[in-house]
C-alpha cells in the first residue's frame, strides 16, 4: 500500500470547514483513498473512501486530485466532537488490512 | 445494532499468566483482524482471519495466538505475557474482499506487571 504523509496537527473554528490534506504520490491505479478518525482512545472510525471521483457521504466529502497524488477531506460544519486524529490509508480493493500512520490530529475551538 | 465487541475493556495482569481477550461481531463478516496501538508506532496488525478456519500473521504476531472457530469470534491468546504487550488492542472486521469499511470494537487496554 502506498504511503500518506499528513500534517502532525491542524485546529479550526467550531462552524467553520475544516480541510484536512494528504499526500499520496505513489498511490497505484487499484489503491482506494480511506479516511478514518479516532476520537480519543476510541476504536477508529471509519468516514469515507473513493477512488477518482470526489466522494460525499453524511459526514464529510473527499476531494481527490485529477493525478491522485493528494486528496483533501472536508468536514463542512466542523464541531467540538470532531477532535480527533484522522488518518488517511491507501489501500488496494482486494486488500483488508489498513496500515495506519500517525495522521492528523484535528482541534475544533469554540 | 452492527457491532464489533470487545472483552475485557480493561485488564491489569501479570507476567506469565494467560490470558484471552474476546472479540465478537453481529455482521456476518468474513474478515477479522487485531491491531495494537502503542504511543508513537500507531495501529499495528497482530493477526487477521479471512473466513473459519483460516488465519494468518500480521506485522506483529510474536507473543500471540489467535483461533477462529466460528465465523462471529475471533479471540486473542496471550499464552505467557510479558510487560512489552502492555497496550491498547483493537479488534476490526469487514466484509472480505472490495473496498468496504472496517468496523473497529471499542478497545481493550492490557497492562502486564
Amino acid at each position: 500500500d502506498a504511503k500518506t504523509t499528513q500534517p502532525p496537527s491542524m485546529d479550526c473554528a467550531e462552524g467553520r470547514a475544516a480541510n484536512l490534506p494528504c499526500n499520496h504520490s505513489t498511490i497505484s491505479g487499484n489503491e482506494y483513498v480511506y479516511w478514518y478518525r479516532q476520537i480519543h482512545s476510541q476504536g477508529p472510525q471509519y468516514i469515507i473512501h473513493g477512488l477518482k471521483n470526489n466522494e460525499t457521504n453524511e459526514m464529510a466529502s473527499l476531494i481527490i486530485t485529477e493525478d491522485r497524488k493528494s486528496s483533501t477531506l472536508i468536514l463542512p460544519h466542523a464541531t467540538l466532537r470532531d477532535t480527533a486524529v484522522y488518518y488517511c490509508i491507501a489501500r488496494k480493493s482486494s486488500g483488508d488490512k489498513l496500515t495506519f500512520g500517525t495522521g492528523t490530529r484535528l482541534a475544533v475551538r469554540p | 445494532e452492527a457491532q464489533v465487541t470487545q472483552n475485557p475493556r480493561y485488564l491489569i495482569t501479570v507476567t506469565g499468566k494467560k490470558l484471552t481477550v474476546t472479540c465478537s461481531q453481529n455482521m456476518n463478516h468474513e474478515y477479522m483482524s487485531w491491531y495494537r496501538q502503542d504511543p508513537g508506532l500507531g495501529l499495528r496488525q497482530i493477526y487477521y482471519s479471512m473466513n473459519v478456519e483460516v488465519t494468518d500473521k500480521g506485522d506483529v504476531p510474536e507473543g500471540y495466538k489467535v483461533s477462529r472457530k466460528e465465523k462471529r469470534n475471533f479471540p486473542l491468546i496471550l499464552e505467557s505475557p510479558s510487560p512489552n504487550q502492555t497496550s491498547l488492542y483493537f479488534c476490526a472486521s469487514q466484509l472480505a474482499g472490495g473496498p468496504h469499511e472496517q468496523f473497529f470494537g471499542p478497545g481493550t487496554r492490557l497492562t502486564v506487571l
